[in-house]
């Protein structure tokens, strides 16, 4: 079984700028969320997307979106870049409730954002 | 609301030795445990879970875990460390009970294991 995908992998971005990062779950996993990883602050959590609604949300401002699809893909946009937006970002699916119950988060090995 | 903490930013022990990583939490319901390891420049790989059941639970590369409840803590251990053991651990509390399904990372525990 294919594991989660992250594209790009690698992103260079300008102050001002906005980006979209997509994740790809596993199959038949409906769960997918969303980290920023950075030095400083560690593990962040973004927010959480099951069945295409959003369940919940990370203390991140209105910059930070996301959305899920029907296939369960989800895609996460960052508008108007600024520095402190540099860090790995990280996309997790799980299986939850509903699907074996295994509610453990399999991660995608990331995008690096650089923000310049 | 739910936390989790790592006491200790770095472990290091000498290979072939026992190892322990220590994790406290708190969360209002039942707790959702979890430890995972992240290698340089990789995602993170999940270790083991606590969801219900026996105290000890086992994982993945011979790692293990207690749970204590009393002591609302989750402490990642192994009989003898490898070298390639050498990682960054996290341990996360996941929310379920309120249908959330929000993790919490502890800040990371940098384990270094020496020849």
């Amino acid at each position: 079984k294919a594991g989660v995908t992250q594209t790009p992998r690698y992103l260079i971005k300008t102050r001002g700028q906005q980006v979209t990062l997509s994740c790809s779950p596993i199959s038949g996993h409906r769960s997918v969320s969303w980290y920023q990883q950075t030095p400083g602050q560690g593990l962040q959590f973004l927010f959480e997307y099951f069945s295409e609604t959003q369940r919940n949300k990370g203390n991140f401002p209105g910059r930070f979106s996301g959305r899920q699809f029907s296939n369960s893909r989800s895609e996460m946009n960052v508008s108007t870049l600024e520095l402190g937006d540099s860090a790995l970002y990280l996309c997790a699916s799980s299986g939850d409730r509903g699907y074996l119950g295994t509610y453990e988060q399999y991660f995608g090995p990331g995008t690096r954002l650089t923000v310049t | 609301a739910q936390s989790v903490a790592q006491p200790e930013d770095q472990v290091n022990v000498a290979e072939g030795n026992p190892l322990t990583v220590k994790c406290t939490y708190s969360v209002s319901g039942n707790p959702y445990l979890f430890w995972y390891v992240q290698y340089p420049n990789r995602g993170l790989q999940f270790l083991l879970k606590y969801i219900t059941g026996d105290n000890l639970v086992k994982g993945s590369y011979g790692f293990e875990a207690e749970f204590n409840k009393s002591q609302t803590s989750f402490h990642l251990k192994k009989p003898s460390a490898l070298v390639s053991d050498s990682a960054l651990y996290f341990c996360a509390v996941r929310d379920l009970n309120t249908n959330a399904g929000k993790s919490t990372f502890g800040d990371g525990t940098t384990l270094t294991v020496k020849p």
